[in-house]
């Protein structure tokens, strides 16, 4: 079965600093990957997703995150933080275990970011 | 835009009420999902379903089930609900099961006393 480990519960960093979140997954066979946010007292929604093609995925608002193959990673990373961006981060992966795409989520991450 | 909605946003019941938790999508998407979540665990599937009429048990089933009368409701339902199904529901639609980008609902905080 697929698990998928964010390394970081919490993660407190002050504005306009650069800021990794980590993601590992378990799965060695083809695998799609997402990152989603979750906004205080909302739903989760997606922030970027790896299918195929480029190992380098964005967002419209500045992260962006590498699929690393050989270290079955997936790191989210943005340069410069915004308060605005302090919110619950969620990383995604779903491959073909039993023939479904179901996928399995990490526990989160907590971006915390201060004045 | 894709809009999942969640008949309650807040809901309070007490230990061994039937409990009815709404679901509904306007995309005419294939897939839904019930997940709970609870702070250090993250997201947990209770159930899903690739079409209507069908489900399929998730990881945590047990005190839970399940009914998808038509494409675009999917409902929760706690036969008889305990203290420790306290907790954040999130349902979440997707187009089809390849390509499966979610799209969640705002989430119902159940409060079970």
């Amino acid at each position: 079965a697929q698990s998928v480990t964010q390394l970081d519960s919490q993660v407190p960093v002050f504005e306009e600093a650069p800021v990794e979140l980590r993601c590992n997954y378990s799965s060695s066979v083809s695998v799609y990957l997402f990152w989603y946010v979750q906004y205080p007292n909302q739903g989760l929604q997606l922030l970027l997703k790896y299918l195929s093609g480029s190992t380098l995925v964005e967002s419209i608002n500045g992260f962006e995150a590498e699929f690393n193959k050989s270290q079955t990673s997936f790191h989210l990373r943005k340069p410069s933080v915004h308060i605005s961006d302090t919110a619950e981060y969620f990383c995604a992966v779903s491959d073909q275990s039993g023939g479904s795409y179901i996928p399995t989520f990490g526990r989160g991450t907590s971006l915390i970011v201060h004045p | 835009d894709v809009k999942v909605t969640q008949s309650s946003r807040y809901l309070v019941k007490r230990t061994g009420e039937k409990v009815f938790l709404e679901c509904v999508q306007d995309m005419d998407h294939e897939n839904m999902f019930w997940y709970r979540q609870d702070p250090g665990l993250g997201l947990r599937l209770i159930y899903f379903s690739y079409d209507v009429k069908m489900k399929e048990k998730g990881d945590i089933p047990e005190g839970y089930s399940v009914s998808r009368e038509k494409k675009e409701r999917f409902s929760l339902i706690l036969e008889s609900a305990s203290t420790n199904q306290t907790s954040m529901y999130l349902c979440a639609s997707s187009l089809t099961a390849r390509n499966n980008e979610q799209f969640f609902g705002p989430g119902t905080r159940l409060t079970v006393l």
